[in-house]
């Protein structure tokens, strides 16, 4: 089915270890961007992208890493985790042009111990 | 930048209209108004966007004012399953699209 995915769904891993976080839409969106939400609290943004192999910081940039070498898919990396990093993470994708809403991803649960 | 200001919580009665409003002083002259909803720890939900007048969907209407300050999401008849928190955001800065969520509003929606 067209649509946005996230994976894992769950993940949990220690500190210091490297985690991927894939998303992959379907649509062809262009825009695509990475959200962390911490309990009782709002989205904050971590990274987005324009196109492939154009990506721009978000509000809460440090500690991650992001690419986007094919249009479909923006991987999220925690190069060395740390258990602030503990979240639920979201990702979210937009077409070019017009207003354009996101289209959100379920959300990948993180716990870094 | 433009930002969005919301009150943290609010109660509705069901059946009755709920009426959640949100701040966007600084919004620019070409800046739409987007409003979400994430139910739960599901991922958010798009609701209804404006950029000028006010507009209505099958789930809600959005009032903006003439100055574009601020606007007002609307659900007409508020049920349980509305219970939610709600986001009112707009694109920060011109040409580029970092979407700022901020912390929204928790509608609790009373039986």
């Amino acid at each position: 089915d067209a649509g946005i995915t996230q994976s894992p769904r769950y993940k949990i891993t220690e500190t210091g270890r490297q985690v991927t976080l894939m998303c992959h839409q379907t649509w062809s969106h262009s825009y695509m961007f990475w959200y962390r939400q911490d309990l009782g609290h709002g989205l904050r943004l971590i990274y987005y992208s324009a196109a492939a192999d154009i990506t721009d910081k978000g509000e809460v940039p440090d500690g991650y890493v992001v690419s986007r070498s094919k249009t479909e898919n923006f991987p999220l990396t925690l190069e060395s985790a740390t258990r602030s990093q503990t979240s639920v993470y979201f990702c979210a994708s937009r077409r070019v042009g017009g207003a354009g809403e996101l289209f959100f991803g379920e959300g990948s649960r993180l716990t870094v111990l | 930048d433009a930002k969005t200001t919301q009150p943290p919580s609010m109660d509705c009665a069901e059946g009755r209209a709920a009426n959640l409003p949100c701040n966007h002083s600084t919004i620019s002259g070409n800046e739409y108004v987007y409003w979400y909803r994430q139910i739960h720890s599901q991922g958010p939900q798009y609701i209804i966007h404006g950029l000028k007048n006010n507009e209505t969907n099958e789930m809600a209407s959005l009032i903006i004012t003439e100055d574009r300050k601020s606007s007002t999401l609307i659900l007409p008849h508020a049920t349980l399953r509305d219970t939610a928190v709600y986001y009112c955001i707009v694109r920060v800065g011109s040409g580029t699209y970092k979407y700022i969520f901020g912390t929204g509003t928790r509608l609790k929606v009373l039986a």
